[in-house]
């Protein structure tokens, strides 16, 4: 099993439209949660951190279910520059950050 | 404030040359990594440092070495080029051991042939 698993999509929405994705991840100590984006041929890029109690950012919102072990990410009121990857990053131990292999978006108008 | 660079951007390879991938922040940060892509795989870490003259394995570091004499630098060795290596590589640095999010560098596209 992979240490942080996603759904690879594509996820294709009209503008507008409310999106989630799930990201879940196999160690149970793990401490650290982010979401980053990507576009294509391009660097990751951070969107936010994931906290316990959950926290939004404008229209993003992301969540963490410690006992069901997974993360996810809402993005509301979705823009075509939106489109792109998303990431799901989970920390392995410390210092060792553990990527899923990510989720395409795309927003059509 | 250049954040973290990365050369070269494009690099082709024979099988067993080496080479050493270039990483330099100026951030100051005391974390940094090395991650390749390859399709369908995300992100792998190759390996991390959190300080200058302390480095760790990170999940695939076979075929690769690395140092950090300095805080700003951290490049990245192939010791004999496999094919297998053919990757695009992100080197990407951080404050407080990557617990606040990383900084990645544009990335080095490399293919071994």
């Amino acid at each position: 099993r992979k240490e942080v698993e996603q759904d690879p999509g594509p996820f294709n929405v009209p503008e507008g439209a409310t999106v989630a994705f799930n990201c879940t991840y196999s160690n149970s100590a793990s401490q650290s949660f982010f979401w980053y984006r990507q576009d294509c041929r391009k660097e990751p890029k951070l969107l936010m951190s994931v906290y316990s109690s959950g926290n939004e950012d404008g229209r993003f919102t992301a969540q963490l279910n410690r006992a069901s072990q997974y993360i996810s990410l809402l993005i509301r009121d979705s823009k075509l520059s939106d489109s792109a990857t998303y990431l799901c990053v989970v920390n392995h131990n410390n210092n060792d950050m553990r990527f899923g292999a990510g989720t395409r978006l795309t927003v059509k108008p | 404030n250049a954040g973290v660079t990365q050369t070269p951007k494009f690099q082709v390879l024979k099988t067993g040359q080496s080479m050493t991938l270039q990483c330099a922040q100026d951030m100051n940060h005391e974390y940094m990594s090395w991650y390749r892509q390859d399709p369908g795989m995300g992100l792998r870490l190759i390996h991390y440092s959190v300080g200058a003259g302390i480095t760790d394995q990170g999940e695939v570091p076979n075929g690769y070495n690395v140092s950090r004499s300095t805080t700003e630098d951290f490049p990245l060795r192939l010791l004999s080029a496999a094919p297998s290596q053919t990757s695009v590589y992100f080197c990407a640095s951080a404050p407080s051991g990557g617990r606040l999010g990383q900084y990645f560098g544009p990335g080095t596209r490399l293919t071994v042939t």
